[in-house]
């Protein structure tokens, strides 16, 4: 079954950097572009951007250019999403979810990991 | 970046009703848009695509309708699961928006 794990809370500064995992599994990784998306307490959903794990080319909203990075690691089945410059409002659940193939739409989704920032 | 716009906020009705939600996009997007349903500490779950396809597993009480800018999300008979926050997404151009929820509570 198609599974997406992501890595655990992170607690960071502000300033500092976070980077966040999510291993796939249940299907062929290579066919799925992964979308990131995170939602602070109590708000809505919001798109960070989406890798395509085949050759690593991204596509990142202009919220977050030159703050976020999304990378892949073929031989884990691993995406990663960095980001960089954390300040308090980047206090969110962040998750990685799978795109249905030649669609837009998201199919399976991870657990989601929380990303507190805090002095 | 197209912006979709959710029509209402919050909603209270009661079991049996029947619901409508609406989102409407900035611009034309075709069919490209999906419902999610999402209830606390989880994440979204997949009601409809392509504005109007009913995905497998969702009840059929569960409907889509729409296309270019106008949409719609109806519940025909509320369910006491379905008290939820439901988001439409656009998939026509990056970047992939969202509408800023729905939140459906029971009165």
């Amino acid at each position: 079954q198609v599974q997406l794990v992501q890595s655990g809370a992170e607690v960071k500064k502000p300033g500092a950097s976070v980077k966040v995992s999510c291993k796939a599994s249940g299907y062929t990784f290579t066919s799925y572009y992964i979308h990131w998306v995170r939602q602070a307490p109590g708000q809505g959903l919001e798109w960070m951007g989406i890798i395509n794990p085949s050759d690593g080319s991204t596509n990142y909203a202009q919220k977050f250019q030159g703050r976020v990075t999304m990378t892949r690691d073929t031989s884990t089945s691993t995406v990663y999403m960095e980001l960089s410059s954390l300040r308090s409002e980047d206090t969110a659940v962040y998750y990685c979810a799978r795109r249905r193939y030649r669609s837009g739409v998201i199919d399976y989704w991870g657990q989601g990991t929380l990303v507190s920032v805090s002095s | 970046a197209i912006q979709l716009t959710q029509s209402p906020s919050s909603l209270s009705a009661s079991v049996g009703d029947r619901v409508t939600i609406t989102c409407r996009a900035s611009q034309g997007i075709s069919s490209a848009l999906a419902w999610y349903q999402q209830k606390p500490g989880k994440p979204p779950k997949l009601l409809i695509s392509d504005a109007s396809s009913l995905e497998s597993g969702v009840p059929s009480r569960f409907s889509g309708s729409g296309s270019g800018t106008d949409f719609t999300l109806t519940i025909s008979s509320l369910q006491p699961e379905d008290f939820a926050t439901f988001y439409c997404q656009q998939f026509n151009n990056y970047p992939y928006t969202f509408g800023q929820g729905t939140k459906l509570e029971i009165k």
